[in-house]
């Protein structure tokens, strides 16, 4: 079944840009996921679904600073033009037939 | 705009049973599979449970098979959780969450609620 990993923390510098990963695990570099965002004390927000060839469809209302794209395996969500905001903790997530429904285990992005 | 409310958390006692309720309001709610997601204090995200658009296909994360149910009432554009045989580690905060579409096949969320918190504990 499918896993998902990150790292658990970021850090980068208000305005500056940062790239966040979420690796497949073996046999399922096909697979679209979904970022989430998830601010302190907040309820998660979706930000977009990302296929394998890079495409992507955001979410209502998400900005142009953020953006996806996918190499192999590896699925990269980008913030540029870092804003206080968006230091928050950042989820990816997938599912396969089962269902078989996961999360990787987040990402805790410090904006410095 | 897509607003979700949860309500029905509180402390319940180990082996207890309580009913979680999520109203939607801003889309045709009978047009989308609808999910519950639970977040344990300090832990990550993890799924529970989704259902179809019309409510005749319900999944389970194995964690909760047998444990709890998934409804929806589409007159009423509320959907629910019933959850019985609670254990300590069900304790967590539970998020309503649509789905893209009806069906509940591609098992993603595109809008979720704020979250209750129930705490299962003696």
């Amino acid at each position: 079944q499918v896993v998902l990993t990150q790292s658990p923390s970021a850090s980068a510098s208000l305005g500056a840009s940062v790239k966040l990963t979420c690796t497949l695990s073996s046999g399922h570099s096909t697979y679209a996921i979904v970022w989430h965002q998830q601010q302190p004390e907040k309820g998660p927000r979706y930000l977009m679904k990302l296929k394998s060839d890079g495409s992507h469809m955001k979410g209502e209302g998400i900005p142009d600073r953020f953006s996806g794209s996918s190499s192999g395996a590896e699925r990269y969500l980008t913030i540029s033009s870092l804003q206080s905001e968006d230091e928050a903790d950042y989820y990816c997530q997938t599912w396969g037939s089962g269902p078989h429904v996961v999360f990787g285990g987040g990402t805790k992005l410090t904006v410095l | 705009e897509v607003q979700l409310l949860e309500s029905g958390g509180g402390l319940v006692q180990p082996g207890g049973s309580l009913r979680l309720s999520c109203a939607a309001s801003g889309f045709t709610f009978s047009h989308y599979a609808m999910n519950w997601v639970r977040q344990a204090p300090g832990k990550g995200l993890e799924w529970v449970s989704a259902v179809s658009g019309g409510g005749g296909t319900a999944h389970y994360a194995d964690s909760v098979k047998g444990r709890f149910s998934i409804s929806r009432d589409n007159s009423e554009n509320t959907l629910y959780l019933q959850m019985s045989s609670l254990r300590a580690e069900d304790t967590a905060l539970y998020y309503c969450a649509k789905g893209p579409g009806t069906a509940a096949v591609e098992i993603y969320f595109d809008s979720w609620g704020q979250g209750i918190l129930v705490t299962v504990s003696s």
